[in-house]
């Protein structure tokens, strides 16, 4: 059971070059969730999950893009990247929203745009 | 937006001593608290959540304290040691979103 696994897990870009974040969980959850994380500030909402098949905008969307590819899997993309983009990059995932439940986190991406 | 913050950005303690870390939140509607640990270069690890129909819950070493008079939350690490150093966060939820606060640097001094 290897819970929320991410990759890849660092990635050096150019301004304007596109990328998938890849992101699966093997614990059966119904809802999942990309966040990016700066110095100084919480976990930000990118994009969320909350079932297959559904996808909706959080906090922070603008530049990002996701597929609920199946159950396991919630990828994010990078059409074109912005230096504002640089971040680390989390993925998690939850047993369904509206529950009182914790999301388990994925190592991380870190992500830099020069 | 809702806002979750720390009181402390920065706690040293000695090891063995207790922790307090502290958090304040705003949207009286969150009904569901997490506090999580984040060592440098992972990502957050679940360590104790409280329900708003509770005051207190224990875990191994930890307590976490929910004030709803005050929209207050805290965490207690009894008998700190060096492998607690971490960041600690909480998270509130109100049935929808997460909202995360920034974060207390916990050191460990041995």
């Amino acid at each position: 059971n290897a819970g929320v696994t991410q990759t890849p897990k660092f990635q050096v870009l150019k301004t304007g070059q596109s990328m998938t974040l890849q992101c699966a969980q093997d614990m059966n959850h119904n809802s999942m969730y990309w966040y990016r994380q700066d110095p100084g500030m919480g976990l930000r909402l990118i994009y969320y999950s909350a079932s297959e098949g559904t996808t909706d905008k959080g906090e922070v969307p603008n530049g990002y893009n996701v597929s609920r590819l199946n159950k396991r899997e919630f990828s994010l993309r990078l059409e074109s990247a912005a230096p504002s983009q640089t971040s680390v990059y989390f993925c998690a995932s939850r047993i369904a929203t509206g529950q009182q439940e914790t999301q388990y986190f994925g190592p991380g991406t870190r992500l830099l745009v020069l | 937006g809702e806002s979750v913050g720390l009181h402390l950005p920065t706690l040293s303690v000695q090891e063995g001593d207790n922790s307090i870390i502290n958090c304040a939140y705003s949207n009286s509607a969150s009904d569901y608290f997490i506090w999580y640990k984040q060592e440098s270069g992972k990502g957050p690890q679940f360590i104790i959540d409280i329900r708003s129909n509770m005051d207190k819950r224990q875990g191994q070493r930890v307590t976490v304290l929910l004030n709803k008079t005050v929209k207050h939350l805290s965490l207690q690490i009894a008998a700190t040691q060096p492998g607690d150093s971490a960041v600690y966060f909480c998270a509130e939820n109100d049935g929808n979103q997460f909202y995360f606060g920034t974060g207390t640097s916990l050191t460990v001094i041995p």
